[in-house]
């Protein structure tokens, strides 16, 4: 697997606490991604980051904010969890955009109550 | 925006036999095409991808077709194993952010 990690890999929180979910990598790749996956809904991108300080929205960004002050790091911030932020969480990195092989983390399953 | 269909939802077949599962996208622009395999509590991992220049592309058991024109493509298990039992997503980069839109993935089981 591509030097990918995710922390936690486990929280459960309750509704209205912040939340922040971390993704770092050693592959020294541009661009890293959150996805957020759900039975019946596959992959939905969250944000996305296309360098330092670059980042910009996915499909389903609503509640949901993100950073990236290094190049091996990129954080997801819930500020305020709802129930419907529950799901599994999965950072990815690639090379370049659209046209290469993206590696998938080991995921974070984030619990709401 | 870029929409990809996927089906079917589930597939069940036997070992040795062949599994097809075909998606579908909207984009006319979009030119890359990855298949993902996810086991039970793992992470997606890439098992095979096409480009828009090619109509064809196998890797040993795995092969994956594409039709520019009909906006389709699929992917081909041969004889298949228990071990292929797995989540399939297919994927295709498009719309105006070139991002992987993901189908909603295929659950294959493969019976002994």
């Amino acid at each position: 697997d591509a030097g990918i990690t995710q922390s936690p890999r486990h929280k459960v929180t309750e509704t209205g606490t912040p939340v922040t979910l971390r993704c770092h990598q050693t592959e020294n790749h541009r661009y890293m991604y959150w996805y957020r996956q759900d039975p019946g809904h596959g992959l939905r991108l969250i944000h996305y980051s296309y360098g330092v300080k670059d980042t910009d929205k996915g499909e389903v960004s609503d509640g949901y904010s993100v950073s990236r002050s290094k190049t091996e790091d990129f954080l997801l911030t819930l500020e305020s969890a709802t129930s419907s932020q529950t799901s599994v969480y999965f950072c990815a990195i690639s090379e370049s955009k659209g046209r290469a092989e993206q590696y998938f983390g080991p995921g974070t399953r984030l619990t709401v109550t | 925006g870029e929409n990809v269909e996927q089906h079917p939802s589930t597939l069940s077949v036997q070992e040795g036999d062949s599994a097809v599962i075909k998606c579908t996208y909207s984009d006319s622009a979009s030119n890359y095409f990855p298949w993902y395999k996810q086991e039970l509590g793992k992470r997606p991992q890439l098992i095979i991808d096409i480009r828009s220049n090619v109509g064809e592309k196998k890797d040993q058991r795995i092969a994956v077709t594409l039709n520019k024109t009909a906006k389709h493509f699929s992917l081909h298990i041969t004889e298949t194993q228990p071990e292929d039992s797995a989540v399939y997503f297919c994927a295709a980069s498009g719309g105006s952010q070139g991002n992987l839109i993901f189908g909603k993935g295929t659950k294959l089981s493969v019976k002994p």
